[in-house]
């Protein structure tokens, strides 16, 4: 088990510029997590998966925000126009559907900031 | 809808001395509580979760919380702290699909400074 693992760590842009940020989760779990943490907040979801469905997404995925889970491994998460409020950690987590203490496994998070 | 509420921004305490961070939550639905903590840099690591049985429960690191359901409660406490435990917590339930779990609903989180 090597945990969850997210790509980039650090992502510097423009404003303007399209970003993609990608997460591998823990290889037997079906959900997967995206959310996004603000300076001095806790994390707030964005969308989840499971398998390859994406089965919520919240109202602070904005029309410039996709994500997609291709074959139901790893998940891309695309910004595109990027804009200075979108400065923020983007972190992944993967977990069981059913069982499995209800644990989300969360990866290092991947740090966007927009100038 | 849920919400959650983590009562202290910052609570700076001596070390070797008992700490409780406290969290409140809001739901009409059957729920999962959860205390993750995060480092600095890093992502967030369990401490410890409610899911039924026993309302204290035991997590890493010497935490406990107990679930209060009238109250509506979920705070953490351990008896003595050590500066390692220095760190930000975040309080955190999910919605109980009859058994299968939701997103997860973030308070704002506390910052433990722990001093020597």
């Amino acid at each position: 088990d090597t945990g969850v693992s997210q790509d980039p760590r650090h992502k510097i842009t423009k404003r303007g510029q399209n970003v993609t940020f990608r997460c591998d989760p823990i290889s037997e779990h079906n959900r997967l997590y995206w959310y996004r943490q603000t300076l001095g907040q806790g994390p707030e979801f964005l969308t989840y998966f499971q398998n390859e469905a994406q089965l919520e997404k919240s109202r602070l995925l904005s029309d410039r925000f996709s994500a997609e889970r291709p074959k139901g491994s790893f998940s891309t998460l695309e910004i595109q126009r990027t804009e200075q409020g979108d400065s923020a950690m983007y972190l992944c987590a993967s977990s069981l559907a059913r069982g499995g203490g209800y644990e989300q496994y969360f990866g290092p998070g991947t740090r966007l900031t927009v100038t | 809808a849920q919400s959650v509420t983590q009562l202290d921004s910052q609570v700076p305490v001596f070390e070797e001395a008992p700490v409780e961070l406290r969290c409140n939550y809001s739901s009409s639905v059957s729920v999962y509580l959860f205390w993750y903590v995060q480092y600095p840099n890093q992502g967030l690591q369990l401490l410890l979760k409610y899911l039924s049985g026993s309302t204290l429960v035991k997590g890493i690191n010497g935490f406990e919380a107990e679930f209060n359901k009238s109250q509506t409660s979920f705070h953490l406490r351990k008896p003595s702290v050590h500066i390692s435990d220095t760190a930000e917590y975040f309080c955190a339930v999910s919605m109980n699909y009859g058994g299968s779990q939701g997103n997860l609903i973030f308070g704002k989180g506390t910052k433990l400074s722990v001093k020597p």
